[in-house]
């Protein structure tokens, strides 16, 4: 069974480059989550979507950053244009709504180099 | 404002001893806690978890306890193995808000000495 599936898994880009980081949930659930990870803020919530609609978009730093879900099975996060400070792991999760534990099921993680 | 903390950032704990993961919050509207466990250049993985209306929940070697009045819980590994050893997040929610996201601490580095 797969589980969310991120990519690049690195990346390493100049300043003002764009960058485009995917994920593809797990079936069949049906909220998908972009959490950034950085050694000062932890684990930081950017963006929730459920069925697809971005519900909460309020951890999203700036109008540089933006995401999208096209379709159930697959998400994009956007930096344009890409700063040395956001630098980080991105990482895409999902569950599923009404779940007893509600675990949220992440993937690997797309590490971000901006130089 | 971090709503959930974890204010050691690294723990080292001899093997076969118990590890004591610590964890803050601050919004009294949280009612569902959750552990997390993250290897490097891995997700993080559920670990464990715990609804507002109990004060303890165990799984095997880990056991969860929750102290709602003071607003702290707590992960108790015991006995501690070096396959232990990794980030430990705490994570909250609160179911009311219809949403499953979840606030996350920054982190407990657990090393386990063999």
């Amino acid at each position: 069974d797969a589980g969310v599936i991120q990519s690049p898994r690195h990346e390493v880009t100049e300043m003002g480059q764009e960058v485009t980081l995917r994920c593809k949930p797990i079936s069949g659930h049906n909220s998908l989550f972009w959490y950034r990870q950085t050694m000062m803020r932890g684990l930081e919530l950017l963006i929730y979507f459920n069925n697809n609609v971005p519900i909460d978009d309020s951890g999203m730093p700036e109008d540089r950053f933006s995401a999208k879900m096209p379709n159930a099975s697959f998400s994009t996060l956007k930096i344009q244009p890409s700063e040395p400070r956001d630098s980080a792991v991105y990482f895409c999760a999902s569950s599923l709504d009404g779940e007893l534990t509600g675990e949220l099921f992440f993937g690997e993680g797309s590490r971000l180099t901006v130089l | 404002d971090q709503q959930v903390k974890q204010n050691s950032p690294s723990l080292s704990v001899q093997e076969g001893r118990i590890s004591i993961l610590n964890c803050d919050y601050t919004n009294s509207m949280f009612d569902y806690f959750l552990w997390y466990k993250k290897y490097p250049a891995e997700g993080p993985t559920f670990l464990i978890s715990i609804s507002s209306i109990k004060d303890k929940n165990e799984d095997g070697r880990f056991t969860v306890f929750l102290n709602k009045s003071a607003k702290h819980l707590s992960l108790h590994i015991v006995p501690s193995q070096p396959g232990d050893s990794a980030v430990y997040f705490c994570a909250a929610r609160w179911s009311g808000a219809g949403s499953y996201q979840l606030t996350f601490g920054k982190g407990t580095k657990l090393s386990v000495i063999p």
